[in-house]
């Protein structure tokens, strides 16, 4: 099983529309998440980060999580075409210990705002 | 303006030379890392650094030596360079070693032929 999977897409969603980007991870005692954008050619610039249950909003942007499941989502409302991107979860494996603030990082989902 | 900067950008050069990557932060962070990004867009840590110490040294070949010579910098010799290191090497950095999200670099397009 992988560390962090997220959904595999590509996602393609119509401008004005909610997209809905999905990630699990396998390591129950992880602490922190986060949700990167990296345009094509681009480095990953964080949008999100989230630490505790329950929805956090900003923006157009609301990070979802559930450790209980083990589960943390990105909704984008009223998606833009610049939004086109690929959206790269990354959870912090635990509270400190030796992680050191590595970060895992899932695959990736592509996701493509037509107009 | 406040960043991470890496340098060179782009990297062509020939299996078995040997190449340096520098990257530096003027954020004042403490932790600086060094990622790799396959053609597949997966982003794989292989060392961090805090305040100059190594503080995660990943699966990596010893072909691949960091150096911190100050904790705003951060290097990346490798030697004898072969065909599977093509990537995109990404530097980071973030307040401390702990649960925060990262600033990135802009990335290093290393190609080898």
């Amino acid at each position: 099983q992988k560390e962090v999977e997220q959904n595999s897409g590509p996602l393609s969603v119509p401008e004005g529309a909610i997209a809905s980007l999905n990630c699990t991870y396998s390591d129950r005692v992880s602490q922190s998440f986060f949700w990167y954008r990296q345009y094509s050619g681009k480095s990953p610039e964080l949008i999100m980060s989230i630490y505790s249950n329950g929805d956090k909003e900003d923006g157009r942007f609301t990070a979802q999580l559930n450790k209980a499941s083990q589960y943390v989502s990105l909704l984008i409302r009223d998606s833009q075409p610049s939004d086109s991107a690929t959206y790269l979860c990354a959870v912090h494996p635990n509270a400190g210990g030796t992680s050191y603030g590595k970060l895992t990082f899932g695959q990736g989902t592509i996701l493509t705002v037509h107009p | 303006d406040t960043a991470v900067s890496q340098t060179p950008k782009y990297l062509v050069t020939q299996m078995g030379n040997d190449k340096s990557i520098k990257c530096e932060q003027n954020l004042g962070h403490d932790t600086m890392y060094w990622y790799k990004q396959d053609s597949k867009k997966f982003l794989k840590i292989m060392f961090s650094y805090n305040n100059k110490e190594l503080i995660i040294n990943e699966t990596v070949p010893n072909r691949f030596s960091p150096k911190s010579p100050d904790k705003a910098h951060l290097n990346l010799h490798i030697n004898s360079l072969e065909l599977g290191d093509s990537a995109v090497y990404f530097c980071a950095s973030s307040p401390i070693a702990g649960p925060y999200g990262y600033t990135f670099g802009s990335g290093t397009r290393l190609t080898v032929v």
